[in-house]
C-alpha cells in the first residue's frame, strides 16, 4: 500500500497477546481503519480511530498516535480463529489507502 | 451474512470485453463502496457513492465506472478488460460517515482470459 507499512507476517501462541503495528504518512490524514480478513473471505471491519488513544472492543483494541503516524491492533486471549490477515488502512483526503496486510499465524 | 449481496459470484470473460458487477447494500445503508483485491496490488479502494451521488474516488481506472440507482443498489462497469483486471471485487455498504462500520459483500471473482 501507498505509505502504509505493516509487518508481512507474525506468529503467536493460542491464549497469548499479539500487537500488530502500522505506520503511515501523516499529511492529510483523517483516521485509521483496521480490518480482519480470513483466507477466501471478505474483509470484516474491526475499528476506525480518529482520536489519539486506545479504543477497546472486547478482545481487540486499537491504538492511534496522530503525531507519530503510528497505530497498533492488540489482540488478547488469542484463539485459533484469529488466524487471518489484518489490514491497516489510512483514510486520507476522502480516500482509503490499504497496507499489504499482516498475516497472523496462531500456534496451538 | 453481512446483508450485502453481490452478483455474479464468478465471472469469466475475455480481454477487450465489458462486464457489469452488481451490489445491493444492507437495508438502510445509503453508502456503497467498491474495492478491488488482487494478489499483487492488495486491497484497493475504487469509489464511494452516497444516496446516488459520487462522494469519494480512489484508484479507479478511466475504463471503470460506477453508479448508484434510486433504490440504492450499485453497479460497477468494467470495460476494455485487460488480463490485469482479474481480481476479486468487493462491495461494502455503510452509513453517511467514514467512521460508520462498513459491511462487505462476498465479492465477485473476475477472471479475464
Amino acid at each position: 500500500g501507498q505509505n502504509i507499512d505493516q509487518p508481512t507476517e507474525m506468529t503467536a501462541t493460542e491464549g497469548a497477546i499479539v500487537q500488530i503495528n502500522c505506520t503511515y504518512q501523516t499529511s492529510g490524514f483523517n483516521g485509521l481503519f483496521w480490518y480482519q480478513q480470513h483466507a477466501g473471505e471478505a474483509p470484516t471491519f474491526l475499528s476506525y480511530n480518529v482520536l489519539d488513544g486506545l479504543e477497546e472492543k472486547g478482545r481487540f483494541s486499537s491504538f492511534l498516535s496522530r503525531s507519530k503516524g503510528y497505530s497498533y491492533l492488540l489482540l488478547k486471549e488469542l484463539q485459533m480463529k484469529d488466524s487471518a490477515s489484518y489490514l491497516c488502512a489510512g483514510h486520507r483526503d476522502d480516500k482509503i489507502i490499504f497496507g499489504k496486510g499482516t498475516r497472523l499465524h496462531i500456534l496451538p | 451474512d453481512s446483508g450485502v449481496t453481490q452478483t455474479p459470484k464468478h465471472l469469466i470473460t475475455a480481454t477487450g470485453q465489458r462486464v457489469t458487477l452488481r451490489c445491493s447494500p444492507r437495508s438502510g445503508d445509503l453508502s456503497v463502496y467498491w474495492y478491488q483485491q488482487s494478489l499483487d496490488q492488495g486491497l484497493q479502494f475504487l469509489i464511494q457513492y452516497y444516496n446516488g451521488e459520487e462522494r469519494a474516488k480512489g484508484n479507479i481506472l478511466e475504463r471503470f465506472s460506477a453508479q448508484q440507482f434510486p433504490d440504492l443498489h450499485s453497479e460497477l462497469n468494467l470495460s476494455s478488460l485487460e488480463l490485469g483486471d482479474s481480481a476479486l471485487y468487493f462491495c461494502a455498504s455503510g452509513g453517511s460517515s467514514w467512521d460508520n462500520e462498513q459491511f462487505f459483500g462476498p465479492g465477485t471473482r473476475l477472471t479475464v482470459l
